[in-house]
């Protein structure tokens, strides 16, 4: 089972692009990489997910370089509304209990 | 589209006493998921359900039970509820829960339970 390490928290300002790495040296290679975004009192909601490559969607961008061990989320010209906890999660969905939310990033976004 | 509903929104509940959180979805997901999340941690999952009649075992599924009769509704019961088990708990659907690419999942708002 690969385990994620990423920073606990992070700050930045509005209008900037917002990178967040994530750590997966031992991701296997059915792995997905999937990341969620929550904000407090709600239920995580999905970003983007990606297998190798770049990934983008209206929200954001998924970057995981060739051997696959990292991946950076990107988040173009935040605002406020973008302060919240970032989840990047590996797992093989071929078993719903391999799939394990660690802590987080707290992103806090400052006027 | 109503999603994913959960019941109640919030409980305080005495040690010992029996409690089932309700939750249920009008999106047709084959699986469900109900995780717990303490303050300021990640969520853990309880248990899942890849699809109705069938359920697992997660990451923290002791004092908890779950059943799935329908493909609606999975509810999670506390059979006699413990301090440790004050959290808050949240819901989740997926269209499939085997498989690649995975299925995103569909969260609830969460039951904030208090066990005193």
């Amino acid at each position: 089972l690969a385990k994620t390490t990423q920073p606990i928290s992070m700050d930045s300002y509005e209008g900037q692009e917002v990178n967040i790495t994530c750590s997966h040296n031992n991701i296997a290679t059915n792995d997905y990489i999937t990341w969620y975004q929550q904000f407090p009192s709600q239920g995580p909601r999905f970003i983007i997910q990606g297998y190798k490559t770049k990934v983008t969607n209206e929200v954001a961008s998924l970057f995981i370089p060739a051997d696959r061990k990292s991946s950076t989320l990107s988040l173009p010209r935040v605002s406020l509304s973008d302060t919240a906890v970032y989840y990047c999660l590996v797992g093989d969905y071929s078993s719903a209990s391999k799939i394990i939310f660690g802590s987080g990033t707290r992103l806090s976004i400052r006027p | 589209i109503a999603g994913i509903t959960q019941a109640p929104t919030s409980q305080i509940l005495a040690a010992g006493r029996r409690m089932t959180l309700r939750c249920t979805q009008d999106m047709r997901h084959n699986a469900m998921y109900w995780y717990r999340q303490d303050l300021g941690l990640g969520l853990r999952l309880i248990h899942y359900s890849n699809t109705a009649g069938t359920t697992g075992k997660g990451e923290v599924p002791d004092g908890y039970s779950v059943s799935r009769a329908n493909t609606d509704d999975f509810p999670l019961t506390l059979a006699s509820a413990v301090p440790s088990q004050t959290s808050v708990y949240f819901c989740a659907s997926s269209p499939q829960g085997t498989g690649n690419p995975p299925s995103r999942r569909y969260f609830g708002p969460g039951t904030r339970l208090t066990v005193l």
